[in-house]
């Protein structure tokens, strides 16, 4: 079984703050993680993902993300956060041997950056 | 490159009814996911479509059932609605492989009265 855990229901943080959205997981063999953002009344977007290899996986719109084997963490980071990123974030995680459809997905947390 | 789209954008049904969403997949991807997103949580997986077969399910009855077409775009079938099934229909498309992220469609809001 997998699972993900998204610890925060709500992260506030001033624009040009850094900012990080916690996230663990937890899956039978190994893990691809996932992380997507939505915007109000709209879809999921896709930030970054962490397959394998380094450890500090970059993606869009400055975001990055540290996956951590021992502690099961995947956690986003953005170093100066902008009004704009405020949004609800998903982190995401898939088992290797499982479907490869099947993404499970965390409750989500909302992001408010104040001006 | 067309992204995915889903038809319609709003829908509302009354208990004991049937509905059907479609989706269009993004232009190359071959594989479709469909999810459900209650009110205030995170996106549920319900099932997954490769070479118009179902490839994975999630925790969802029978009543739930898809199709996928020969140009990969889908469609997702609810039997006998229930009021819990009011939620956001999210479908997500992608190339084979679980490597590879999910794009998703905007999704069409199911409200059930």
């Amino acid at each position: 079984a997998q699972s993900v855990a998204q610890p925060e229901d709500q992260v506030n943080v001033a624009e040009g703050n850094p900012l990080t959205v916690k996230c663990t997981y937890s899956v039978s063999g190994n893990p691809y993680l996932f992380w997507y953002v939505q915007y109000p009344n709209r879809g999921l977007q896709f930030l970054l993902k962490y397959i394998t290899g380094d450890n500090l996986v970059k993606g869009s719109y400055g975001f990055e993300a540290e996956f951590n084997k021992s502690q099961t963490s995947f956690h986003l980071k953005k170093p100066s956060a902008l009004v704009s990123d405020s949004a609800l974030y998903f982190c995401a995680v898939r088992d290797i041997r499982g479907s490869w459809g099947k993404l499970q997905f965390g409750a989500g947390t909302q992001v408010v950056v104040t001006p | 490159e067309t992204g995915v789209t889903q038809s319609p954008t709003h829908l509302i049904k009354t208990r004991g009814q049937q509905v059907t969403l479609r989706c269009s997949s993004q232009s190359g991807h071959n594989t479709v996911s469909w999810y459900q997103q209650a009110l205030g949580q995170g996106p549920q997986f319900i099932f997954q479509y490769y070479r118009e077969e179902e490839n994975g399910r999630g925790n969802f009855p029978p009543r739930f059932s898809g199709l996928q077409f020969p140009n990969y775009s889908s469609e997702l079938n609810v039997n006998a609605l229930e009021l819990d099934d009011s939620a956001l229909y999210l479908c997500a498309s992608s190339p084979a492989g679980g490597a590879y992220e999910q794009y998703f469609g905007p999704g069409t809001r199911l409200t059930v009265t």
